[in-house]
């Protein structure tokens, strides 16, 4: 099945350092969410995006829905420790009298005190 | 407000075994999804429920997998007989409508051997 692009796969930062993560698609989506799993638990979501062009923050994250409709990014300024663990986009989109989520192959992000 | 709740929370079984997973989502939560997670990957939809109606089983080996939402609430996942290939977290997720926020159970972690 389809699955969105993400980079970096992975990544090594500095404590206090900011991260930036991106995710990508062939295909347009009306809805671009933002989670984070950490270790034997599911996905919790962190930001939602309802609109091209959309900036949106929760704390030291803040995303944004791309103008094209076909990408979005995250960015965690400040990084703390246990900001690890592995973050997924995924997109939403109207199909067949639903609306379907895809999900990013996912960044690992390793935070070194 | 309860999350989602999964059991079991592990399973091992042999090949050719078979296997039942059980979701019971927030209350008053008309949606509900089943996804695999391979390691290394994003959660990939196998079947999405409104109320106890199949809205999307597109991704569902349907020849080995089966799932059935009795009553609108609770909801089973059955793999029979299981493959190798079916080694994966389970996760289950549940949302008020198909177009609001989906959250995430913290999933079956399955091993075939």
């Amino acid at each position: 099945g389809q699955q969105l692009n993400q980079s970096p796969q992975s990544m090594f930062i500095q404590e206090g350092e900011d991260v930036s993560m991106n995710c990508t698609s062939s295909s347009i989506f009306n809805t671009w969410l933002w989670y984070k799993q950490d270790p034997g638990e599911g996905p919790v979501l962190l930001i939602a995006l309802y609109k091209a062009g959309e900036l949106t923050s929760n704390g030291r994250l803040t995303a944004q829905f791309g103008i094209t409709r076909k990408d979005s990014f995250l960015n965690i300024s400040a990084s703390i420790p246990s900001d690890v663990g592995i973050y997924f986009c995924a997109g939403q989109r109207p199909t067949s009298g639903t609306y379907k989520y895809i999900f990013g192959t996912g960044t690992r992000l390793k935070v070194l005190a | 407000e309860a999350g989602v709740a999964q059991s079991p929370r592990y399973k091992i079984i042999e090949k050719r075994q078979s296997v039942a997973f059980w979701c019971n989502p927030i209350s008053g939560h008309a949606t509900l999804y089943w996804y695999q997670q391979i390691l290394g990957q994003g959660p990939k939809l196998l079947i999405q429920f409104q109320n106890n109606g199949v809205v999307d089983d597109s991704q569902l080996p349907k020849d080995r997998f089966s799932a059935e939402r009795l009553k609108g609430v609770d909801s089973t996942l059955k793999i029979q007989p299981a493959k190798l290939e079916d080694s994966a977290v389970y996760l289950c997720a549940s949302s008020l409508m198909f177009v609001e926020t989906q959250y995430f159970g913290p999933g079956t972690r399955l091993l075939v051997l």
